[in-house]
């Protein structure tokens, strides 16, 4: 079945770096793939939607990017603030969308 | 613009006491409404989807049931409470393409 893994450790890092998430899924490629922003007990809100056919995806300082060779889509933020500090998820559709348990950003003033 | 609204906010039951959580949307029409339970640093587990009043599909064998008694309205219920049901539960909604789905406030539910 398909599986999503994205790095369940926290990522710490300094304000004002470029925060890079990964996510990498298994068996076949999904038509497009999505990135959720979640802060403590509320609910995701939707960030980005990148389908097969694009490589890259950029809004204001984030940036996403869908390698079906590596079955790979990475999350960047640049100019890290400490507002970005938050469990960021990657969804796919499979039928039904399936989400990864996400990687929390710790960005340091 | 389209809101969603959760309620209650927290919960806390007692082992085989029954639920409901309910859900509805506001600014939107015929929308594909979803109900998430996510357990403490885990992902976030579909439990039922419905694209129309009355239809409602289950992903996964549980003791909780969901309803859709009108357009906007999604419920989620159970007889019988286990403390296995605790967890944070989200209502969302969807339009009909492969879109985002929009996520309400969520439910934490407590199962003493």
């Amino acid at each position: 079945s398909q599986k999503i893994e994205q790095n369940s450790e926290a990522l710490n890092i300094q304000e004002g770096k470029t925060a890079t998430l990964t996510c990498n899924y298994t068996n076949y490629s999904p038509a497009y793939l999505q990135w959720y922003r979640q802060d403590p007990g509320r609910g995701p809100v939707f960030l980005l939607l990148i389908r097969e056919n694009e490589k890259e995806k950029r809004k204001e300082r984030l940036k996403v990017t869908f390698d079906t060779t590596l079955k790979q889509s990475l999350f960047h933020i640049t100019a890290s603030q400490p507002a970005d500090s938050a469990t960021y998820l990657c969804v796919l559709r499979h039928y039904k969308l399936i989400f990864g348990s996400g990687t929390r950003l710790l960005v340091r003033p | 613009s389209q809101t969603i609204h959760q309620w209650p906010a927290t919960l806390v039951q007692p082992v085989g006491s029954p639920l409901s959580l309910e859900c509805t949307v506001e600014g939107t029409s015929n929308p594909n409404l979803y109900w998430y339970r996510q357990a403490a640093g885990r992902g976030l587990q579909l439990l039922f989807y419905s694209v129309g009043i009355g239809q409602i599909s289950s992903e996964v064998p549980q003791n909780l049931s969901a309803s859709r008694p009108q357009d906007r309205q999604f419920i989620l219920s159970s007889k019988k409470l286990l403390l296995s049901d605790s967890g944070f539960y989200l209502c969302a909604w969807s339009g009909r393409g492969p879109d985002e789905q929009f996520f309400g406030p969520g439910t934490r539910l407590t199962v003493l």
